[in-house]
């Protein structure tokens, strides 16, 4: 298995352009999470999916943001219009989960996204 | 939401000592599991222990669910240890909060050799 598969793995890019981070997560998993880490934050959740259905998005900083999942196989975080302190390393992950009521199992994350906006 | 404190913040050890890393958390958990990551980056799943004690290897983990914390013990330290060890949990709680991994702000280690 070639695990979460993320990309692009670095961007940068100037303030006020749109961003597309991708994620494939591992075949076979129903849950998908997207995180952003920061310094002055550390790893934060901002979004994750269940069987492709948004559960909880209240991490996501504001309306910039979106997230989609078409399909389980493909997950896109987008930032419009992107700004400096969108600066961060996003990370995707997944696992696999019987039912919402079940505990996540182990998340196993991608390599992460480095976002640098100038 | 839940609060997760990792302890020490910092630790720099010489290479061959053992190291205790610490996890406190303030509310019930159903799902608690160590990460580690590397000077590159990348985020490695060591331990899934709500409850118990696992090993794996040099490293070693025992989560006490009723007092609320969690140990992570690395035994005869190698400089590939360097890096920050994260603890996360999902709190016991219903609605959205399944699902919701929080972590701690990680303890960073460095191995000298």
């Amino acid at each position: 298995d070639a695990g979460v598969i993320q990309s692009p793995r670095h961007e940068v890019t100037e303030m006020g352009q749109e961003v597309t981070l991708r994620c494939k997560p591992i075949s076979g998993h129903n849950s998908l999470f997207w995180y952003r880490q920061t310094m002055m934050r550390g790893l934060e959740l901002l979004i994750y999916f269940n069987n492709n259905v948004p559960i909880d998005d209240s991490g996501m900083p504001e309306d910039r943001f979106s997230a989609k999942m078409p399909n389980a196989s493909f997950s896109t975080l987008k930032i419009q219009p992107s700004e400096p302190r969108d600066s961060a390393v996003y990370f995707c992950a997944s696992t696999f989960r019987r039912g919402l009521s079940s505990g996540a199992n182990v998340l196993t994350f991608g390599a992460g996204s480095r976002l640098t906006v100038l | 939401g839940i609060q997760v404190e990792q302890s020490p913040p910092d630790l720099i050890l010489q290479e061959g000592a053992n190291s205790t890393l610490r996890c406190n958390f303030s509310d019930s958990v159903n799902n608690l599991q160590w990460f580690h990551q590397n000077p590159w980056g990348q985020l490695i799943n060591l331990f899934y222990i709500p409850s118990g004690t696992k090993q794996n290897g040099r490293l070693s983990a025992t989560t006490v669910a009723t007092e609320r914390y969690s140990l992570l013990y690395i035994s005869s330290s190698q400089t590939t240890d360097s890096g920050v060890y994260f603890c996360a949990v999902i709190a016991n709680a219903g609605g959205t909060s399944y699902g919701k991994l929080t972590f701690g702000q990680g303890t960073i280690l460095t191995v000298h050799p």
